[in-house]
């Protein structure tokens, strides 16, 4: 197993352009989340899934979009990215009541 | 709401030292606790969990004892290395849910 997977590792944006971050899961997980980590705060929560088809905001949901087409894959959009967007992007996912497994992140700059 | 917390960082120590690592909880019912470790450039990785009450957990020589009286789950290590350097962070899951709180998390350097 793979376990959770990310897309790209790294990437540089100006403002105002707009990408996707990807990331897929081959463990079955019905819920998938995405987190952002900034320099000496602990994890924010963007956007979550708990099944294919079905999304909700977190506790920081502005300027992302989510679509949850098929249990692997939760890909995070950035609409039109800002310098406030610099940050480095975690996806996890688990079963219920288990332990969250994490992909390896994407660091993100924005200009 | 469900909420954790833990101590304040950073945390210094000397090669060998103990640690003790503060968390304490609030949550309805009978979460499953957790301490993560994320180490320098990586995805945080699950160090160890207890599901109930009593329930110690442990690995790689650390432990944490789930403590309803007390609403915590402090982690400990009885003699750490330079290799344990690490941002620790300690979460709650409820019972039968998925959405994980985290704590702030406590950044740990360890010195030879």
């Amino acid at each position: 197993n793979a376990g959770v997977t990310q897309t790209p590792k790294f990437q540089v944006l100006k403002t105002g352009q707009s990408m996707t971050l990807q990331c897929a899961q081959d463990m079955n997980h019905e819920y998938m989340s995405w987190y952002r980590q900034d320099p000496g705060m602990g994890l924010r929560l963007i956007h979550y899934s708990v099944g294919a088809g079905i999304t909700d905001q977190g506790e920081v949901p502005n300027g992302y979009n989510v679509s949850r087409s098929t249990t692997e894959d939760f890909p995070l959009r950035l609409l039109s990215a800002a310098p406030s967007q610099t940050s480095v992007y975690f996806c996890a996912s688990t079963s219920t009541g288990a332990e969250q497994y994490f992909g390896p992140g994407t660091r993100l700059t924005v200009t | 709401g469900n909420s954790v917390t833990q101590m304040e960082g950073p945390v210094t120590l000397s090669e060998e030292a103990f640690l003790t690592i503060n968390c304490t909880y609030t949550a309805t019912g009978y979460p499953s606790l957790f301490w993560y470790v994320q180490y320098p450039g990586e995805g945080l990785q699950l160090l160890l969990k207890a599901t109930k009450a009593d329930d110690k957990g442990s690995n790689k020589g650390f432990e944490a004892t789930y403590r309803k009286e007390t609403t915590s789950f402090h982690l400990e290590k009885g003699s750490v290395q330079v290799s344990d350097s690490a941002v620790y962070f300690c979460a709650l899951t409820n019972t039968g849910g998925f959405k994980t709180i985290f704590g702030a998390g406590t950044r740990l350097f360890v010195k030879a």
